[in-house]
């Protein structure tokens, strides 16, 4: 069974500049989250996705923002990049009735 | 709000040394525990789990037990190895398909 994937692996873009990022989650998982993991700062819950709907989101801005699929894809679009959006960007999946979540391998955002 | 605890690191072991990690937290409720563990320039992978007081989680030789009364999840080894080198996050989860809180990870290093 195919694992949660992500694309682009690498993305570098410039302050200012849009960033759009992909996660495919496991089959039969209807929930998508993504994560924020900066240098120093851990792991931050940025969205939650299930059934289409955005369920949750962490505190962040507004200019980060997603959307989830009927396929139960989901994008994750930041808008008006700043230099400290730089970081690894976590998509996990997981089922309704469950607490696990599976991770994909994660997207690295440069801003420079 | 909910929160998770983890010893600070880097931690570094001599091959064959007994690992403790500590983790505790602070919930609302009655949480659902897990550890997870990310390889140098991978995403995590799911150790283990626990869902009730008294449960031990167990995987590749790891053991963490759910102690309520002391409200802890400590992570532990037996004897390491230098593949075990990893960044490890002790995490809850109140509800079933909810977001993660993650404590900020422990770094292991283990030497030959």
């Amino acid at each position: 069974e195919a694992g949660v994937t992500q694309s682009p692996t690498h993305l570098i873009k410039t302050r200012g500049q849009q960033a759009t990022l992909r996660c495919s989650p496991i089959s039969g998982h209807t929930s998508v989250y993504w994560y924020q993991q900066a240098l120093g700062l851990g792991l931050q819950f940025l969205l939650w996705y299930d059934e289409g709907e955005e369920r949750n989101r962490g505190n962040f801005p507004p200019r980060f923002s997603g959307r989830q699929f009927p396929n139960y894809s989901s994008e994750l679009n930041v808008n008006a990049l700043e230099l400290e959006d730089s970081a690894l960007y976590l998509c996990a999946s997981s089922l309704v009735e469950g607490y696990e979540q599976y991770f994909g391998p994660g997207t690295r955002l440069t801003v420079t | 709000g909910d929160s998770v605890t983890q010893m600070e690191g880097p931690v570094t072991l001599s091959e064959e040394a007994f690992l403790t990690i500590n983790c505790t937290y602070t919930a609302t409720g009655y949480p659902s525990l897990f550890w997870y563990v990310q390889y140098p320039g991978e995403g995590l992978q799911l150790l283990l789990k626990a869902t009730k007081a008294d449960d031990k989680g167990s995987n590749k030789g790891f053991e963490a037990t759910y102690r309520k009364e002391t409200t802890s999840f400590h992570l532990e080894k037996g004897s390491v190895q230098v593949s075990d080198s990893a960044v490890y996050f002790c995490a809850l989860s109140e509800e079933e398909n909810t977001p993660l809180v993650f404590g900020k990870g422990t770094r292991l290093s283990v030497i030959a």
